[in-house]
C-alpha cells in the first residue's frame, strides 16, 4: 500500500464549477500536511498547508480528518489557470522527509 | 519566488559520460533533497542532506552521488551516464525546525542520454 494515495483522475470540470480531491495517508504519525500544485513540465509549488482546523485561502478550502487519516482539497469557483496536477504531500515520521502522492490532474475547460 | 537554482536547465549526453547537476540556494536552509520524476509520474526521493557533510540515501535507489560541503551547494553527479537516467532532476530545500516546513523546489533539471 502507498503511504500518500490519490485519484489521478483527470478530473474534467467546467470554468465556475467546484470540485473536491481527497488524498489518504498511512502513516499515522505524520504530523504536517501539504497541498502542491505542479504545472505540466514545471516544478511543484505550495499551494497551501493544512492544518488539522481547516483552513481556507480565496476560492480554496483545505480539511484534515486525522481520525479517518484523508485530507481533502476544495476549489470553488474553477478557473481557467486551475489546469494542474495537485500533490497530497505528507512528512515522514522521525524524518525531515516529505512523501508525494502521485498527484490528481484537473483539466477546467470554458 | 523561491531562491533555488538548478543548471543545466536541459541536457543531451551521450552514454557513458560523466555529468554533474548544479543546485544552489541562497535561503540558508539546512536541508537539501534530489528527487527523480518521469513526465506524468510521481516524485521519488533519491538523496537528502540535513546539512553541511550530511548525506543520506532517498527512498529511490540512484546510482547518482551527492556531497554538501557548502549549505547553499548540493551538487547531483552520475559518473557514467546511461539512457535509463533520461529524467527530470528536481532539487528542493527546506529550513530546519521542530514543525516540519515546506520544500521550495527549484526549476528542475531535463536530462536525455542518448
Amino acid at each position: 500500500r502507498k503511504e500518500v494515495e490519490q485519484d489521478p483522475g483527470p478530473f474534467n470540470v467546467p470554468e465556475g464549477a467546484t470540485v473536491a480531491f481527497n488524498c489518504t495517508y498511512s502513516n499515522s504519525a505524520s504530523q504536517s500536511f501539504f497541498w502542491y500544485r505542479q504545472d505540466c513540465r514545471k516544478e511543484p509549488k505550495l499551494l497551501m498547508s493544512v492544518y488539522s482546523s481547516g483552513n481556507e485561502d480565496g476560492r480554496f478550502t483545505a480539511q484534515l480528518n486525522r481520525a479517518s487519516q484523508y485530507i481533502s482539497l476544495l476549489i470553488r469557483d474553477s478557473k481557467l489557470s486551475d489546469s494542474a496536477t495537485y500533490l497530497c504531500v505528507v512528512n515522514e515520521r522521525g524524518f525531515q522527509k516529505l512523501v508525494f502522492g502521485t498527484g490528481t490532474r484537473l483539466l477546467v475547460s470554458p | 519566488e523561491a531562491d533555488i537554482y538548478q543548471t543545466p536547465r536541459y541536457l543531451v549526453i551521450g552514454t557513458g559520460k560523466k555529468i554533474t547537476l548544479e543546485c544552489s540556494q541562497t535561503m540558508g536552509h539546512d536541508k537539501m533533497y534530489w528527487y527523480q520524476q518521469d513526465p506524468g509520474m510521481e516524485l521519488h526521493l533519491i538523496h537528502y542532506s540535513y546539512g553541511v557533510n550530511s548525506t543520506e540515501k532517498g527512498d529511490l535507489s540512484s546510482e547518482s552521488t551527492v556531497s554538501r560541503i557548502r549549505t547553499e551547494h548540493f551538487p547531483l553527479t552520475l559518473e557514467s551516464a546511461r539512457p535509463s537516467h533520461t529524467s527530470q532532476y528536481l532539487c528542493a530545500s527546506s529550513p530546519s525546525g521542530q514543525v516540519y516546513h515546506e520544500q521550495f523546489f527549484g526549476p528542475g533539471t531535463r536530462l536525455t542520454v542518448l
